[in-house]
């Protein structure tokens, strides 16, 4: 069955970075594409950005340039989400999700990562 | 690209049917079919409940369904239950290739 498995909480300063992984199982890893979601607490759902399924091309949502990297491994089936500069504000739960390449929609989702950003 | 608009809450009682809207613009909802919607449960991930405006995957219930009319797309939960409680969410494609959610709904049966 299609898991997506997402990496333990992290508590982190701000101005530090954090990268979470989401190990893909069940399914052709380099078929999908997998897209990157938070919510801040009290808060709705926000996109951050795409890795497309062969890790080629990266599109991120405005507010992430700069601050946000996407990169996957296909040897390990895992995409990796890595955000620098971390604020406050940066504390969310992150969720993965797999996107089949010109669906798009997420059929999938990871379980969610809390991500903790305090002094 | 600010989120696109949908109201903060909706009630109705068991068995009614309930329309959530959420609006955007022609350079997302009103420009593509690209529009699908997620339940969400706090402390669980978000569920897909309709794609490509009206489709529904497979083990949705069909009292979900979904339609759109210019920059507005729509959710309709029918036969309301308990169990529809929840947040839901809009997500369109826009057009500088990124996605935008919209605001959430929160869902309340009386």
């Amino acid at each position: 069955q299609v898991q997506l498995v997402q990496s333990g909480a992290e508590m982190k300063k701000p101005g530090a970075s954090v990268r979470i992984s989401c190990k893909a199982s069940g399914y052709s890893f380099t078929s999908y594409h997998m897209h990157w979601v938070r919510q801040a607490p009290g808060q709705g759902l926000e996109w951050m950005g795409m890795i497309d399924s062969h890790g080629r091309r990266t599109i991120y949502a405005q507010s992430f340039q700069g601050s946000l990297t996407l990169t996957r491994d296909s040897s390990s089936t895992t995409v990796y989400m890595e955000l620098t500069s971390l604020r406050s504000d940066d504390t969310a739960v992150y969720y993965c999700a797999r996107e089949l390449p010109d669906s798009y929609f997420l059929d999938y989702w990871g379980q969610g990562t809390q991500v903790t950003v305090s002094s | 690209q600010s989120a696109l608009t949908q109201p903060a809450s909706v009630s109705g009682s068991p068995g009614q049917s309930i329309t959530i809207s959420c609006t955007g613009t022609n350079t997302d909802v009103g420009g593509y079919k690209h529009v699908s919607w997620y339940q969400h449960h706090p402390g669980k991930a978000p569920k897909l409940m309709i794609y490509e405006v009206s489709n529904r995957p497979s083990g949705v219930s069909n009292r979900f369904s979904g339609s759109k009319s210019g920059n507005t797309a729509s959710l309709t939960i029918s036969g309301l239950q308990t169990e529809d409680e929840a947040d839901y969410y809009c997500i369109s494609f826009t057009s500088t290739g990124t996605y935008v959610f919209g605001t959430g709904t929160e869902v309340t049966v009386l």
